[in-house]
């Protein structure tokens, strides 16, 4: 069954903490990526992930960094969230660059108070 | 970079049993087209993947692309209240990460 797992789904946390998202595939992508969306402005790219260990900056990484060490994991670390990184985070994966169809998680809902 | 602006601009009201059309241009030449859907809170579903500027069917979506016009459309035939929900595309150029517009949000009534 081909999925993409994001976790945890729900996560609220204060100004200054850490915060960790994850995400997870089965279906051995080598492309992954972290999208925020925001009401009115759509999905928004942070990072992405072509392989282990090889990640490039998207459109608004200011704030967020990652870590793929597995090709089936990819993680979203915020060091010190602000309040304006509430948002819902979603996690895609694709077989193999941008032209193929894009898979998504259910997304994670991030308050950060 | 690619910009993406999908419409209508935000939302759309039908009656049960219309057709919708449902556009989204972009800034750069066009390499693929997804359209994707989305229930309120919900995970994005693919509806439709294309190529380039081939014309994809499935049921009652159909997209379609102009190239001369950086240009996609979606077309629902014969909408029902099941369809409501936000429909978002994504454009992919020079073998970059998908960018997305805002998305129109769908409510067909009874």
């Amino acid at each position: 069954d081909m999925k993409v797992t994001q976790m945890p789904r729900y996560l609220i946390k204060r100004m200054g903490e850490n915060v960790l998202l994850e995400c997870g595939q089965d279906m051995s992508h080598e492309t992954m990526y972290w999208y925020r969306q925001d009401p009115g402005l759509g999905l928004q790219l942070i990072y992405i992930s072509y392989d282990v260990d090889s990640n490039s900056e998207g459109d608004i990484p200011k704030g967020y960094r990652v870590s793929r060490k597995k090709r089936e994991h990819f993680s979203l670390i915020l060091d010190s969230a602000k309040t304006n990184q509430t948002s819902v985070y979603f996690c895609a994966s694709t077989p193999g660059g941008a032209h193929n169809t894009l898979y998504f998680g259910a997304g994670t809902r991030l308050s950060v108070l | 970079g690619q910009q993406v602006q999908q419409s209508p601009p935000a939302s759309l009201v039908l009656q049960e049993g219309e057709n919708a059309e449902l556009q989204c241009t972009y800034s750069t030449t066009l390499n693929s087209m997804q359209w994707f859907y989305q229930r309120p809170g919900g995970r994005l579903v693919s509806l439709l993947y294309s190529p380039s500027w081939a014309e994809q069917r499935g049921g009652r979506l159909t997209s379609s692309a102009a190239s001369n016009e950086s240009r996609s459309s979606l077309h629902i035939s014969s909408s029902q209240i099941t369809d409501s929900g936000t429909y978002l595309c994504a454009t992919s150029y020079n073998n970059n990460a998908p960018r997305f517009g805002a998305g129109t949000k769908l409510s067909v009534k009874p």
